[in-house]
């Protein structure tokens, strides 16, 4: 199993919601990161887990919470969103680095927008 | 700076066409990665590279360390090649992945 699966694969939600996006890998993979991508750019970076503790948060604003309850898991919790965080959000997961590069597998993504 | 460089930003071919992308950055690293995305998101890792050459079926990717500049290459292109195509790198022993902006690529029929 090479896959890392994201749910759900849409969201809408207004500024008031509160909402979570899943992210699930069964590879054994002791990395898993957040990146948030907009339309027609590459993806930024928003947090690194290693080993279920977060190694980077890349200065992302406080309603995005992210948590890794075990190795497979990794959720992003979302709390009053405003409308430019509407984009497409994608999980990855790699063996976990420590300093070596290492393959990094995506899942399919969210595609999130704030009403 | 540490910066990625990708050329061409579009690339339209004919279908049966060789293709190559290019790729260059700034400063040292330990490993240059080519990705897939097609239209509605998902991202493929194709090549991790930290030296040579690496092939998969049609797909070539190559580095050169001292010039600090790597090429993917698309032998026989097909209409389902269309899609963007991103190289990014790990800078030292960083996890972190930077990306350049993406190559669009278009093979028509």
């Amino acid at each position: 199993d090479t896959e890392v699966t994201q749910t759900p694969k849409h969201l809408v939600m207004g500024m008031t919601n509160k909402k979570s996006l899943k992210c699930e890998q069964h590879m054994g993979h002791r990395a898993m990161y957040w990146y948030k991508q907009k339309a027609k750019k590459p993806p930024e970076l928003m947090f690194v887990y290693s080993y279920e503790k977060l190694s980077i948060n890349e200065s992302v604003p406080s309603r995005f919470s992210p948590e890794c309850p075990n190795s497979s898991l990794l959720n992003l919790h979302l709390h009053a969103l405003q409308p430019e965080d509407s984009a497409l959000y994608l999980c990855a997961s790699s063996q976990t680095g420590q300093g070596r590069a290492t393959e990094a597998f995506f899942g399919q993504g969210t595609r999130l927008t704030v009403v | 700076k540490n910066e990625v460089e990708q050329s061409p930003q579009n690339l339209t071919a004919q279908e049966g066409e060789f293709i190559t992308i290019n790729c260059s950055y700034s400063v040292g690293i330990s490993a240059l990665h080519w990705l897939q995305q097609h239209p509605g998101g998902g991202i493929v890792s194709l090549f991790m590279l930290s030296s040579g050459k690496k092939k998969h079926g049609r797909l070539i990717a190559t580095i050169n360390i001292q010039e600090k500049h790597s090429s993917l290459h698309i032998t026989a292109s097909h209409p389902r090649d269309s899609a963007v195509y991103i190289c990014a790198v790990n800078w030292g022993g960083s996890e972190k992945l930077v990306f350049g902006k993406g190559t669009k690529l278009t093979v028509n029929p």
